[in-house]
């Protein structure tokens, strides 16, 4: 089935500075790959997202980039803030694409 | 707003016990999921459910079951609760699949 691996486990930036989250998944039919945001004391919320007929993907700060043939997928956070201090979890679409497979997390701590 | 609400934010039950973790949202999604969520682990699918009355198996199913009676509900059961069946569990909906998954604040539930 499918296995997401995530990197790094740990991220500290100081504010201003951009921050970046490396994510491989193992099944080539994966076509759907989203990122969470999870804050302290709640569920995990969508930030973005990417389907595999896409190789990037922006959202004011946040992106997101594809690469099918190394199957690997990347966030990278710009001008990053206190407020993206949090834990980022990457997902692939497994299971036949009936489920999500997610990644370990990354806690991303930014310090003004 | 969708709203995903699980019953309780804090459990403490004895080993041997039957336990129920209970979701409810609020927005007529066909897709219901359940995960448990351990620090340096990630996000695991326990069970999901397309439709109610039906019901797939994750990739962590033993040791529990679930119940869908009515759409808005998707139920978590702890047959006899283990201590390493500790952890914090996280329901989730979505509309369309894989897209766009809601989730509850989480139940941490504690077995001694």
């Amino acid at each position: 089935g499918e296995n997401v691996e995530q990197h790094p486990s740990t991220l500290s930036v100081q504010e201003g500075d951009s921050a970046v989250i490396k994510c491989t998944y193992s099944d080539s039919a994966s076509n759907y790959f989203p990122w969470y945001k999870q804050e302290l004391g709640k569920g995990p919320q969508l930030i973005i997202d990417i389907r595999s007929n896409v190789g990037e993907k922006k959202d004011q700060r946040i992106a997101v980039t594809l690469n099918k043939t190394a199957k690997h997928f990347s966030l990278h956070i710009t001008e990053t803030q206190p407020e993206d201090s949090a834990v980022y979890f990457c997902a692939a679409s497994g299971q036949a694409g009936t489920a999500l497979i997610f990644g370990k997390g990354t806690t991303l701590s930014v310090s003004s | 707003d969708v709203k995903v609400t699980q019953s309780s934010r804090y459990l403490v039950k004895r080993t041997g016990e039957k336990v129920f973790l209970e979701c409810v949202q609020d927005m007529d999604h066909e897709n219901m999921f359940w995960y448990r969520q351990d620090p340096g682990l990630g996000l695991r699918l326990i069970y999901f459910s397309y439709d109610v009355k039906m019901k797939e198996k994750g990739d962590i199913p033993e040791g529990y079951s679930v119940s869908r009676e009515k759409k808005e509900r998707f139920s978590l059961i702890l047959e006899s609760a283990s201590t390493n069946q500790t952890s914090m569990y996280l329901c989730a909906s979505s509309l369309l699949g894989l897209e766009k998954l809601f989730f509850g604040s989480g139940t941490q539930l504690s077995v001694l």
